[in-house]
């Protein structure tokens, strides 16, 4: 009964190509979050979504791009990724307060 | 332009005795107060909150201190045991949205 899943947990893969990183929660939140954790550990937003709106968008490239189907699920597709790609990103969700984060899923891009 | 600040980026303490991480941040727009535990390969883990209407809040074995004058805020964990050795992430929220600022953590070391 997780409350805030992600999938893969790792994903290896080439410059250049496509991927993406699933999220689901089923706590009932309206709000998802995308964080990325760098190599100097430091956690930052990306986005974040209200009831499938799109209220957070932190400066990250256009080759990001969150899609949510329904409150329960943000997804970050990823297109033509770069070697400064290569970090540990975060799901998260929340109502009216305290964040929720999933376990991460680890990206090497080689 | 970090907002959020850990200074400390290790800690050791004694199992048994008082663990304290600070947390200092520089935006007087920050009004919600969080902390996060951190195992190796997992997400953060929701710990502890504060109001910035309050100056103290607790639970169970921590507490979290703020001082708004000083834009300061602990975390004391007491009594501190091996189960506690994790990094522990201080964030902020303002009160225009959800965005959390985080520190860049301190990672915790309790000792048997």
């Amino acid at each position: 009964d997780t409350a805030v899943s992600q999938t893969p947990k790792y994903l290896v893969t080439q410059m250049g190509n496509d991927k993406s990183i699933k999220c689901e929660q089923n706590l009932g939140h309206d709000t998802m979050y995308w964080y990325k954790q760098d190599s100097k550990k430091f956690l930052k937003i990306m986005f974040s979504y209200n009831n499938k709106e799109l209220i957070i968008n932190e400066t990250v490239p256009n080759r990001f791009s969150p899609k949510s189907p329904d409150k329960a699920h943000l997804n970050l597709h990823i297109n033509s990724l770069e070697l400064g790609d290569s970090a540990v990103y975060f799901c998260a969700s929340s109502s009216r307060g305290d964040q929720y984060f999933g376990p991460g899923t680890r990206l090497t891009v080689t | 332009d970090q907002q959020v600040k850990q200074n400390s980026p290790s800690l050791s303490v004694q199992e048994g005795r008082i663990s304290i991480l600070n947390c200092d941040y520089t935006n007087s727009m920050f009004d919600y107060f969080l902390w996060y535990k951190k195992y190796p390969a997992e997400g953060p883990t929701f710990l502890i909150s504060i109001s910035s209407i309050k100056d103290k809040n607790e639970d169970g074995r921590f507490t979290v201190f703020l001082n708004k004058s000083a834009k300061h805020l602990s975390l004391h964990i007491v009594p501190s045991q091996p189960g506690d050795s994790a990094v522990y992430f201080c964030a902020a929220r303002g009160s225009s949205g959800d965005k959390l600022t985080f520190g860049t953590g301190t990672r915790l070391a309790v000792r048997p």
